[in-house]
């Protein structure tokens, strides 16, 4: 299986300051075609996940562009520009690219 | 809009098996283009791909649950089902179904959820 870290667990933000959560997988998920299969997930308290980010660097429809992934291979990242009061939960990164799917194990964003 | 509302008892006895199922309203299961998956998330935990279905009836499932998983689906209901049988403690969780796209190399996502299902396993 493909592991999946996450770090930092917890993420303490002040509003309108930026924020940045790190996955790295225990193997390359470019695929072949070129594309990343890592997808990033918020999953806000009482709710399932929703999906953010997919290939690694796409953002999902009606996703706030103050979200952003980057990277490739085995290290990845997502970045709040500015965090909002409505960004807090547990964001997850999953790969894609083979079965069984895998999460990592999550960072809490709260707000200081 | 695509939506998913799994049902199934809240308890289940060691031993038994937990069975769930997922109704699709807003789009044909049949759609090509998407697995049909469940995903566990013990309380407080993180989140396990339990295993899922494409619309032509082949399933994979997670290995360390193999064994025990069925995902079947209902055309006629526009539904898909998880029966996972020997249940112990370990296995209480909130379920989650939800939708796998992969319509091209370009889509490996989970674009919907359902709400979730809270199962214990308690005699």
């Amino acid at each position: 299986d493909i592991v999946m870290t996450q770090s930092p667990l917890s993420l303490p933000v002040t509003p309108g300051e930026p924020a940045s959560i790190s996955c790295r997988s225990s193997q390359s998920l470019l695929h072949g075609h070129g594309y990343n299969y890592l997808d990033w997930y918020l999953q806000k308290p009482g709710q399932p996940p929703q999906l953010l980010i997919y290939l690694g660097s796409y953002r999902a429809s009606g996703v706030p562009d103050r979200f952003s992934g980057s990277g490739s291979g085995t290290d990845f990242t997502l970045k709040i520009s500015k965090v909002e009061a409505e960004d807090v939960g547990v964001y997850y990164c999953m790969q894609a690219l083979q079965t069984p799917l895998t999460f990592g194990g999550g960072t809490r964003v709260e707000i200081k | 809009q695509v939506q998913l509302q799994e049902s199934g008892p809240g308890l289940v006895k060691p031993s038994q098996t937990l069975s769930l199922t997922c109704n699709v309203s807003g789009d044909s299961i049949n759609s090509g283009g998407y697995y049909w998956s469940w995903i566990r998330q013990p309380a407080g935990r993180g989140l396990e791909w339990i295993g899922r279905i494409s619309t032509s009836g082949s399933a994979i499932y997670n290995p360390s649950l193999k064994t025990r998983v069925t995902i079947s689906l209902d055309t006629s209901k526009n539904q898909f089902s998880l029966k996972l049988t020997s249940v112990t403690a370990a296995d209480t969780a909130v379920y989650y179904c939800a939708r796998f796209v992969v319509v091209a190399a370009a889509s490996r996502y989970f674009d919907s959820w359902g709400q979730g299902t809270k199962v214990a396993v308690s005699a």
